[in-house]
């Protein structure tokens, strides 16, 4: 079975740092690209970032929110991708969710997602 | 970055209604769009790519249909489990963006 489950999230105060992890599992993780989304409270998904895959240099982009405060990385040897977020703001408070990139008939769409780690950023 | 206008923001419509909900583009997206089924406390669930593609495994009672700047998602004969949020994404350039979602509601 395909499966994503993220983990890491909890209470940080503002201007602090927190690390997500997303652990893959019923798939070749090293092929996929991998996106980070998140959803403030009652609120709408908003795209975070994407990392590609070893072929295409582990390149990365950012959302403007996430651009200069957050990193996306991966370990293919331990089938998991990161999020490095830092200066957390009030407005990263959200649940995060990262997602399996494939590719079908030349679309970069996400198909699998996981259950989401919910991140709040107060004092 | 390109802006998604979903309409209405929110619908109530009964079982067995047939519906329909648009999203605009702010620009040019050709059919690199995407519509997301969210219900409370769950992950989103893509069910349309290139904006008239059925997802495997969603039921052909969603459809969707545009090019360029304008598009919908129909679905057809609601039943109970299809009130939920839905969302427009579209992934022709970066940054990916999202519509504000649709609420669909019982009547």
């Amino acid at each position: 079975e395909v499966q994503l489950v993220e983990s890491g999230g909890g209470l940080v105060q503002p201007g602090g740092s927190l690390r997500l992890s997303c652990a893959a599992s019923g798939f070749t993780f090293s092929d996929h690209y991998m996106d980070w989304v998140r959803q403030a409270p009652g609120k709408g998904l908003e795209w975070v970032g994407r990392i590609r895959n070893k072929a295409n240099s582990y390149s990365t982009e950012y959302a403007a929110s996430a651009k200069g405060r957050f990193t996306i990385s991966r370990d293919d040897s331990k089938n998991s991708v990161f999020l490095e977020m830092s200066s957390l703001k009030n407005e990263d408070t959200a649940v995060y969710y990262c997602a399996r990139v494939v590719v079908v008939a030349g679309n970069y769409i996400t198909d699998v997602w996981g259950q989401g780690t919910t991140v709040t950023v107060s004092s | 970055d390109i802006q998604l206008t979903q309409s209405p923001s929110s619908l109530s419509a009964s079982v067995g209604d047939r519906v329909t909900i648009t999203c605009r583009a702010s620009q040019a997206i050709r059919n690199y769009l995407v519509w997301f089924q969210q219900k409370p406390g769950k992950a989103p669930k893509s069910l349309i790519y290139a904006a008239s593609s059925l997802q495997s495994g969603v039921p052909s009672k969603f459809s969707g249909s545009g090019s360029g700047t304008d598009f919908t998602l129909t679905i057809s004969s609601l039943q109970p489990e299809d009130f939920a949020t839905y969302y427009c994404q579209q992934y022709n350039s970066f940054p990916i963006t999202f519509g504000q979602g649709t609420r669909l509601e019982f009547k």
